[in-house]
């Protein structure tokens, strides 16, 4: 595609539900990043994928955030047991490689009830 | 670990106004700085991509600098428009770090 895709675009979703987030990247893109942002904060790393592997995710908050990229390309974001701190937007960034520019996505605005 | 301030923390200007933000960061050992424009409800767009090794970046009206010993970025915005009008942020990478560390931002208005 011409740029990176997330969806959905917004999710509202109650207290202790499981949510799934997704990202597309840009096509032949190996280096995906997740991030989270509040208002008006910048964005907060969560965790680096290069290829199908997470090179870094020492960014999750704690064990009930994990994501996936199993075949290098899409790769989603799962979040168990939602907590009301939870809510933020969501963004997803892929770049060429290591120290490329990024391109973001237009965000997962999550709600959590 | 690496900490970036974003100053100031938002800005009103008259149309036409030549701008100037400013980024700082604790560590010099860097590997890149990046500037980003943020639109209200959006994602985070490039603006331009500063290596260790360049002194400075230039796309169109801005232009963006890298003083790696003070720790210092900045973003030049010449005649600034209403179209200007955003979240202005700055990443850091350090190196031998998968990592990018985020500002808070500027956010800027740029009235007609």
């Amino acid at each position: 595609g011409a740029g990176v895709s997330q969806t959905p675009s917004n999710k509202v979703t109650e207290k202790g539900k499981y949510v799934e987030l997704r990202c597309d990247p840009i096509s032949g893109h190996t280096a995906l990043y997740w991030y989270r942002q509040s208002l008006g904060q910048g964005p907060e790393f969560l965790i680096y994928f290069q290829g199908t592997g997470a090179a870094d995710d020492s960014g999750l908050p704690n064990d009930r955030f994990f994501a996936v990229r199993p075949e290098g390309s899409v790769s989603t974001l799962k979040i168990q047991r939602t907590e009301r701190g939870d809510s933020a937007v969501y963004l997803c960034a892929s770049a060429r490689g290591y120290g490329e520019t990024q391109y973001f996505g237009p965000g997962t605005r999550l709600l959590v009830l | 670990k690496q900490e970036v301030t974003q100053i100031p923390a938002a800005l009103s200007v008259p149309e036409g106004e030549n701008l100037v933000l400013n980024c700082s960061f604790t560590d010099s050992a860097i590997y890149n700085l990046q500037w980003f424009r943020q639109d209200p409800g959006k994602g985070l767009t490039s603006l331009l991509l500063i290596q260790s090794s360049q002194r400075e970046q230039t796309s169109g009206r801005l232009n963006a600098s890298l003083d790696k010993s003070s720790g210092r970025s900045t973003l030049y915005i010449a005649a600034s428009q209403p179209g200007d009008s955003a979240t202005y942020l700055c990443a850091v990478k350090s190196g031998g770090s998968y990592i990018p560390t985020f500002g808070r931002g500027t956010s800027l208005i740029v009235h007609p």
